[in-house]
């Protein structure tokens, strides 16, 4: 257990939805990252916020947008989903930098 | 762009041998890091090892270490004395240190299996 949680496990959804995803990271991390796993894509880092600000952007899509609360939770929003965006979404968290992150068991989303 | 390629998409090694997972990245940047991740069939992401691109020391954690040759631009994963729960899906990462904030890029993944 990495003491990093991630709500809920699985989703299903229709296209054109919105779903949130929700990651508590391990205490004393400030460092929240967001990865979207697909068989097509492979692995692709989406955002990193760190003590509540952005810090970092990788392929993340418009429709998409997260953010971090001052409890350090992180959130990831998704909307108007389409079908390609069926995948396993991980949050890890670190302490600052990304030397050593520690990864949440995954929100695996199905959009139909 | 910065990329990383795993040339073995699945590996096959003995209980109790090492094994070499291959991992070669291009970049210009200066600084930068590389990860290694392993992903049980299970699917949860386990972070293995990293090596800074100043480190002059190879990363080593416990059974894993990190052959970091910076000039052929590789950073090979070894696993010593391997074991069954070493199976996995093992995935090589890049980040950049760009001013503006930091990027990471995967690598494919070499599936292991090790054998009894």
């Amino acid at each position: 257990d990495s003491g990093v949680t991630q709500t809920p496990k699985h989703l299903i959804t229709a296209t054109g939805q919105r779903v949130t995803l929700r990651c508590s990271p391990r205490s004393g991390d400030l460092s929240v990252y967001w990865y979207q796993q697909s068989l097509d894509q492979g692995l692709q880092f989406l955002i990193q916020y760190y003590n509540g600000e952005e810090r970092a952007k990788g392929n993340i899509l418009e429709r998409f947008s997260a953010q971090q609360f001052p409890d350090l939770h992180s959130e990831l929003n998704l909307s108007s989903l389409e079908l390609g965006d069926s995948a396993l979404y991980f949050c890890a968290s670190s302490v600052g930098g990304p030397e050593a992150q520690y990864f949440g068991p995954g929100t695996r989303l199905l959009v139909l | 762009a910065q990329k990383i390629t795993q040339t073995q998409p699945g590996m096959f090694v003995q209980e109790k041998e090492a094994v070499t997972l291959d991992c070669t990245y291009d970049t210009s940047d200066q600084s930068y890091g590389l990860f290694w991740y392993k992903q049980p069939s299970s699917g949860e992401m386990i972070f293995l090892i990293y090596q800074g691109s100043y480190d002059e020391q190879n990363a080593t954690e416990g059974r894993y270490s990190l052959n970091f040759q910076k000039a052929r631009k590789s950073a090979n994963l070894v696993i010593s004395a391997s074991q069954l729960g070493d199976s996995a899906m093992y995935f090589c990462a890049m980040r950049d240190d760009a001013l503006y904030g930091q990027n990471f890029v995967f690598g494919p993944g070499t599936r292991l299996s090790v054998l009894p």
